[in-house]
């Protein structure tokens, strides 16, 4: 099956750095891949639509510049969370959707814990 | 898209059918029903999808009711593994940007032995 990569599975940083998550489609084009976060106990939340070659789609309430996507080619995204503070200590999650397919495909990364202390 | 409503969690017993419901009472015609699941600190899986037929995989069986209202995820043979929380999903299929995917809060399954 296809597979998606996240990088890194988990991180430390300190408050008011900066923090780059990679998700990778590692068999399979995906011109769209999304950004979810999950804080304990709770589902997961969009956080934006990233498109290949072109600005993210951000949801409603998550601040584009505090939360930095690129997604510069056809197999990777990346999430750079900004000026990170502890507030942002959650379980980020990135899917990728299979170019090309009929039905809506969307496979998981295994997801990035970020702890900001 | 659609709103699901699930039970907030559920028990089963190792080797039993595990039967997880969702009404979904305001589908679409064009929606389809997905169900992934969530093993804790994984990224969901995908299990199934159907429009109106029932499905069966390597995974799971679902059974769609007639008038599409609700849906039924059948795991024949539960094993610990497969604790983990599982996701009813609506969504028209859609091969555009916005095909993104709503996850509600799920039902947490807990298989015992």
């Amino acid at each position: 099956g296809a597979v998606v990569s996240q990088h890194p599975s988990w991180v430390i940083c300190k408050s008011g750095t900066s923090v780059k998550i990679e998700c990778r489609s590692l068999d399979f084009q995906a011109t769209t891949m999304f950004w979810y976060r999950q804080f304990p106990k709770q589902s997961l939340m969009l956080m934006a639509t990233s498109n290949e070659g072109s600005k993210a789609t951000y949801e409603q309430g998550v601040e584009k510049d505090k939360f930095l996507i690129n997604h510069a080619s056809l197999t990777l995204s990346t999430l750079t969370v900004t000026s990170a503070h502890p507030e942002d200590s959650s379980f980020y999650i990135c899917s990728a959707r299979r170019d090309n397919r009929v039905w809506l495909e969307a496979f998981f990364g295994q997801g990035t814990r970020l702890t900001v202390v | 898209d659609a709103k699901t409503t699930q039970p907030t969690s559920m028990d089963c017993a190792e080797g039993r059918a595990a039967n997880l419901p969702c009404n979904h009472s305001t589908i679409s015609g064009n929606e389809y029903v997905y169900w992934y699941r969530q093993i804790h600190s994984q990224g969901p899986q995908y299990i199934i999808h159907g429009l109106k037929n029932n499905e069966t995989n390597e995974m799971a069986s679902l059974i769609i009711t007639e008038d599409r209202k609700s849906s039924t995820l059948i795991l024949p043979h539960a094993t610990l593994r497969d604790t983990a929380v599982y996701y009813c999903i609506v969504r028209a299929e859609n091969t555009g940007t916005a095909s993104k995917l709503t996850f509600g809060t799920g039902t947490r399954l807990q298989v015992t032995l």
